[in-house]
């Protein structure tokens, strides 16, 4: 099946500071999604991005498909922003995701 | 309109109960997935609805795990003999399709089982 790797698992900012999430992944895909997973466990979709690059506020997020990696931009992060971060693709010929192992963020005030 | 919904939040269970666990998906979705997050896990895959079309149940871990889905509507997963380690997190998606943009998923806020 195909391999999803995320990077980095876990990170620890400071409120107001930037960051970047990757996502590499071993096969074509036709879907990718981020998601954010809040500390009470509610997995909130982020991108629907299987190509090119999206913006939303202060997150947007690139993928690079020929490339196979995605990345995901958080900008002037919040305490709010803590939880865990998946990268979720599906395989060419697949409707079936694979997730990553997620990264784990947490944002000190 | 309304989000997935999955009941009960939460449920205490003894080893070697049935337990049942219940996803209502966005109307009009016509994809359901069913997946398990052990504490500090990723998500795991277990089972499939598109339609009509028979389920693909590919990621179910044992017999023991069984679901079903009534035409586009809610679907039940069942666990029985419960184990303790069946104890997770049973998260339900829905989306519009299988194909393309249509297979944004849409997350229910789960069912935490616990097995004693």
């Amino acid at each position: 099946g195909i391999q999803v790797e995320q990077s980095p698992p876990d990170l620890i900012l400071q409120e107001g500071a930037n960051s970047t999430l990757r996502c590499n992944f071993s096969d074509s895909v036709n879907n990718l999604q981020w998601f954010h997973q809040n500390p009470w466990g509610q997995l909130i979709n982020l991108f629907y991005i299987p190509s090119g690059t999206k913006q939303n506020g202060r997150l947007s997020a690139t993928t690079v498909a020929t490339e196979r990696y995605s990345l995901l931009y958080i900008s002037s992060s919040q305490t709010t922003d803590s939880g865990v971060y998946f990268c979720a693709v599906e395989r060419r010929g697949s409707y079936i995701p694979t997730f990553g192992r997620g990264t784990s963020l947490i944002v000190h005030p | 309109g309304a989000g997935v919904s999955q009941s009960p939040s939460n449920k205490v269970t003894e080893k070697g109960k049935d337990v049942e666990l219940r996803c209502d998906p966005i109307s009009g979705h016509t994809a359901l997935y069913w997946y398990r997050q052990r504490l500090g896990q990723g998500l795991e895959f277990l089972i499939y609805f598109q339609g009509n079309s028979a389920p693909d149940k590919s990621g179910l871990p044992s017999d023991r795990f069984s679901a079903e889905r009534t035409g586009e509507s809610v679907s039940t997963l069942t666990i029985q003999r419960t184990q303790q380690e069946d104890s997770a997190v049973y998260l339900c998606a829905s989306s519009l399709g299988p194909t393309g943009s249509q297979n944004e998923q849409f997350f229910g806020p789960g069912t935490r089982l616990t097995v004693l």
